[in-house]
C-alpha cells in the first residue's frame, strides 16, 4: 500500500538557520504530495502542495519540489525563526475521492 | 481558504459516558468529511470517511458501534464516543474536502477528548 516516511524528530535549530525535513513516499501511480503544519494546540494547515513531478510547492519561506526520481518531497526553508516551532507532516494523495496518507510528522523545535 | 470548524476543543469525561464532537464547515459544503485520530508522537490514523446522507465508511479496526458518525447535512458531521473508556482518550481530528478536486483537505482544529 502507499506509505509516507519522514525523517524523525525532534530536529532543534537555532533562529536563521537552514532547515531541511526529509520526505519519502511509495506509491503507485502519480500521487499529489502536501506538507502539513500543527502547532501547538492546533489542527493541520495545508503549508505546500505539489501535484505532479518537478513541481515546487512554496510558503511561507518552506519550499519542497516533487522529485518522482528520488520519490521524496523534502522540506526546505533558508531561514527558521521560532514561530515555525511546530510538527511538520508529509502526505500524499492519489487523484479522485481518496484521502490523504500521512507520515508520522516531526517536530521542529526553533530556540532564539 | 475554507474553515473548518470542530467543537468542543476539549473534553473531560467520565469511563462509560458517551461524548459526541461536532465538525463543521463554516464557508463550503462538505459531501465529505473524514475523521482522524491522532496518538502522542503519531500521525494521524484515518478511522472513517463520512458522507452526507449516507453511512460512513470505517477504516479496518475501528468499532463502528464504539464511533458513531453522523453526516446530517453537508455543513456537519458528528462523532460519538460512546461508552467512553480511559484508552479512547486521543486527539480526534476531522476534515473536510472542498469540492471533487484532488486531496486538498481543511482540517478542523482537533478535539482533545480525556477519559478519566
Amino acid at each position: 500500500g502507499d506509505s509516507v516516511t519522514q525523517m524523525e524528530g525532534p530536529v532543534t535549530l537555532s533562529e536563521e538557520a537552514c532547515l531541511t525535513i526529509n520526505c519519502t513516499y511509495t506509491a503507485t501511480g502519480y500521487p499529489s504530495l502536501f506538507w502539513y503544519v500543527q502547532y501547538p494546540g492546533e489542527g493541520l494547515q495545508l503549508l505546500l502542495k505539489a501535484t505532479k513531478a518537478d513541481d515546487k510547492g512554496s510558503n511561507k519561506g518552506f519550499e519542497a519540489t516533487y522529485r518522482k526520481e528520488t520519490t521524496s518531497f523534502h522540506l526546505e526553508k533558508g531561514s527558521v525563526q521560532v514561530s515555525d516551532s511546530a510538527v511538520y507532516f508529509c502526505a500524499l494523495s492519489k487523484s479522485g475521492y481518496s484521502t490523504l496518507t500521512f507520515g508520522k510528522g516531526t517536530m521542529l523545535l526553533v530556540s532564539p | 481558504g475554507a474553515v473548518v470548524s470542530q467543537h468542543p476543543s476539549w473534553v473531560i469525561c467520565k469511563s462509560g459516558t458517551s461524548v459526541k464532537i461536532e465538525c463543521r464547515s463554516l464557508d463550503f459544503q462538505a459531501t465529505t468529511m473524514f475523521w482522524y485520530r491522532q496518538f502522542p508522537k503519531q500521525s494521524l490514523m484515518l478511522m472513517a470517511t463520512s458522507n452526507e446522507g449516507s453511512k460512513a465508511t470505517y477504516e479496518q479496526g475501528v468499532e463502528k458501534d464504539k464511533f458513531l458518525i453522523n453526516h446530517a447535512s453537508l455543513t456537519l458531521s458528528t462523532l460519538t464516543v460512546t461508552s467512553a473508556h480511559p484508552e479512547d482518550s486521543s486527539f480526534y481530528i476531522c476534515s473536510a474536502r472542498v469540492g471533487l478536486t484532488t486531496g486538498e483537505l481543511f482540517f478542523g482544529e482537533g478535539s482533545r477528548l480525556t477519559v478519566l
